[in-house]
């Protein structure tokens, strides 16, 4: 199976701020790799697919890039509404595994 | 309107069944590729099962053996049937739907819970 590896488990930062997460695979899995919001009470929100797609509706502060095991999440200006846990999974192949997420805070 | 509709959570004894139906709206479920995924309470997601526009299905290892993915075209309804329950399948389950298998889950339903306790 894959494991997907986030860094990190938690961070503080302010509105406005760069924020960038990482997540890294145990192997290749090319650009299979997806990225979602999580927020308490709410189905998670899919952002970007195959690696650095925007999901259609998701505001373009959010972007993702990599390929190969390495890949980043980054919110160019953290907006209020962005607090929340952000999990990076991998579509390449069954078992489908979830990274174990990034809570954002607010500082 | 296209949405995912979960139902059949509740709670049950350890070692009992369930089955979790998945009603779909706007598209057919046959020509996507339909997950359940769960989140145990305070826990990260975690991937259940997959069935494909095929019908070939495939499962995590922790419920490989006691869980059945299945769908029904002519309903439009996705089901996660659940037996030999233990207290760490306690979760919200939900449905997700996937256009392109390599594509993240572009669509959830609202969830359902599931709990398991004596």
């Amino acid at each position: 199976d894959i494991q997907m590896t986030q860094s990190p488990s938690s961070l503080s930062a302010s509105v406005g701020d760069r924020v960038t997460i990482t997540c890294r695979a145990s192997q290749s899995i090319s650009t299979y790799l997806n990225w979602y919001q999580d927020k308490p009470g709410k189905a998670p929100k899919l952002l970007i697919y195959a690696a650095s797609s925007l999901q259609s509706g998701v505001p373009s502060r959010f972007s993702g890039s990599g390929s190969g095991t390495d890949f980043t999440l980054t919110i160019s200006s953290l907006q209020p509404e962005d607090f929340a846990t952000y999990y990076c999974q991998q579509s390449y192949s069954t078992p489908f595994t979830f990274g174990g997420g990034t809570k954002v805070e607010i500082k | 309107e296209v949405q995912l509709v979960e139902s059949g959570g509740g709670l049950i004894q350890p070692g009992g069944s369930l089955r979790l139906s998945c009603a779909a709206s706007g598209f057919r479920v046959s020509s996507n590729y339909m997950s359940w995924v769960r989140q145990a309470p305070g826990k990260g997601l975690e991937w259940v099962s997959v069935i494909y526009t095929g019908g070939s299905t495939y499962y995590a290892d922790s419920v490989k053996g006691r869980f059945t993915i299945s769908r029904d075209n002519s309903k439009n309804t996705v089901y996660l049937q659940m037996n030999s329950l233990r207290a760490e399948d306690t979760a919200v389950y939900y449905c997700a739907k996937t256009g392109t298998i390599g594509d993240g889950f572009g669509m959830w339903g609202q969830g359902t819970v599931v709990t398991v306790s004596s």
